[in-house]
């Protein structure tokens, strides 16, 4: 059975600081981990990490995986009161019709 | 192009009740996957629906089951609520069944159950 753990499972931070988000996996024959930020409802998507591309950065995001420890990290940094949010960790296997989401981390940034 | 629907937006049932929740995939996309998400949980995966038929399910009971329509619209069943059933479900359509990672997710209801 896919599994997916993140930490820490909340965290608050002054405006300013950065952040580093946790995600550990094990997936049946890998093929994707991906980041989402989830504000009220719906999340949305902010990357995705393969065999193939290993690291992302959307301007002060970034995101980083290590296919042989089997985890991921999202940093941001300079946060922001916008920034507040779950961020979730899923992952994807080959042949898979479905993602495995973590529980999620939920960031607070205070002014 | 339209994004994903979701309605209603909120619910609120009792024990034993059945529910109905329904989805509008973006436009163009042929795939509806359901997701069950409780109070400080990642989402859980229901099933997936394509070209009407049920494509995959996760570690859910029968109770809950679902439709597609031919215009890729989906439904959610769940008969005989309880409790555990209180959650968030949120809908995710995308351009084929084997590409989850391109799924867009809607906005979700809220369902209760007292």
């Amino acid at each position: 059975e896919d599994k997916v753990v993140q930490s820490p499972l909340s965290l608050v931070v002054h405006e300013g600081d950065t952040v580093t988000l946790n995600c550990s996996y094990e997936v049946t024959n890998f093929r994707s981990l991906l980041w989402y930020k989830q504000e009220k409802k719906a999340p949305t998507f902010l990357f995705m990490l393969t065999s193939s591309g290993i690291e992302k950065k959307s301007g002060r995001l970034s995101s980083i995986l290590d296919k042989k420890e089997l985890f991921s990290i999202l940093n941001i940094t300079a946060t922001q009161t916008g920034d507040s949010a779950i961020y979730l960790c899923a992952v994807g296997g080959a042949g898979s019709y479905q993602l495995t989401f973590g529980k999620g981390t939920k960031l607070s940034v205070i002014p | 192009e339209t994004g994903v629907t979701q309605s209603p937006t909120h619910l609120i049932k009792t024990r034993g009740q059945q529910v109905t929740l329904r989805c509008s995939s973006q436009s163009g996309h042929n795939t509806v996957s359901w997701y069950q998400q409780a109070l400080g949980q990642g989402p859980q995966f229901i099933f997936q629906y394509y070209r009407e038929e049920e494509n995959g399910r996760g570690n859910f009971p029968p109770r809950f089951s679902g439709l597609q329509f031919p215009n890729y619209s989906s439904e959610l069943n769940v008969n005989a609520l309880e409790l555990d059933d209180s959650a968030l479900y949120l809908c995710a359509s995308s351009l084929d069944p084997r590409d989850p990672e391109g799924q867009f997710f809607g906005p979700g209801t809220r369902l209760t159950v007292l």
